[in-house]
């Protein structure tokens, strides 16, 4: 099972908006709507940012967003922040012996 | 405070064995799937194996099927991973994390994680 695809990189300002697509098919992504995303910084425990697509846990900002069309889910992030650096990954139910497929990661950078 | 700690991790020689083990507090361990994911060096994260509550499921991924064996001890609060015929790709920061979910664990998500555990596969 293939992982889901996401762009290297991405980069804003700090108080611009920013959007990481993460394209799987229609055995994953497209079929279910079972999308966490993940924040990384380097050397620490990765960071739920958001579940079932486009839930927030508690304590997430609010500037974290996230949706789907397709097979393409997204996060967005506005009024980037220094601390928003970072990388970031999707995940997602890749269907029957593939109960997870991660996303290929994102490095976010604020200029 | 849900806690997870990962132990186990060193150097070890290629076709060697390993076994890591990811002690938790704080929550009901017993209704919780866990799972393992790992980053090689300059790599993304991979998503490596889970296993559900009461080990009823076990998956791994393709890379490590047949190699890697995870379990748990529900008295003990642990999960491990017995990690055999180790490659040198198979280096890596290893980290346990918490599968949540609303319904079926592999509809779920990882929520904690542990800091993670260095596995060196090297001669």
């Amino acid at each position: 099972h293939s992982a889901l695809t996401q762009p290297a990189s991405v980069s804003g300002s700090p108080g611009q908006s920013i959007t990481i697509s993460c394209t799987g098919t229609s055995s994953d992504v497209g079929k279910y709507d079972h999308v966490s995303w993940y924040q990384h910084h380097p050397g620490k425990a990765p960071k739920v940012m958001i579940f079932e697509v486009n839930k927030r846990p508690s304590g997430v900002s609010d500037r974290f967003t996230a949706s789907k069309s397709g097979s393409t889910a997204s996060l967005t992030i506005s009024g980037l922040q220094a601390d928003d650096e970072a990388d970031y990954y999707c995940c997602s139910h890749g269907g029957s012996g593939f109960p997870f497929v991660l996303g290929t990661g994102t490095r976010v950078t604020v200029l | 405070e849900v806690q997870l700690v990962e132990s186990g991790g060193g150097l070890v020689q290629p076709g060697g064995s390993l076994r890591l083990s990811c002690a938790t507090s704080g929550f009901n361990f017993r209704s919780y799937a866990m799972t393992w994911v790992r980053q090689a060096p300059g790599q993304g994260l991979e998503w490596v194996s889970v296993i559900s509550h009461g080990s009823m499921s076990t998956y791994y991924a393709n890379s490590v099927n047949g190699r890697f064996t995870i379990s748990r001890d529900d008295s003990k609060n642990t999960v491990s991973l017995q990690m055999n015929s180790l490659r040198a790709d198979d280096t890596a920061v290893y980290y346990c994390a918490r599968v949540v979910d609303s319904g079926y664990y592999y509809e779920g998500w990882f929520d904690p994680w542990g800091q993670g555990t260095l596995v060196t596969v090297s001669s």
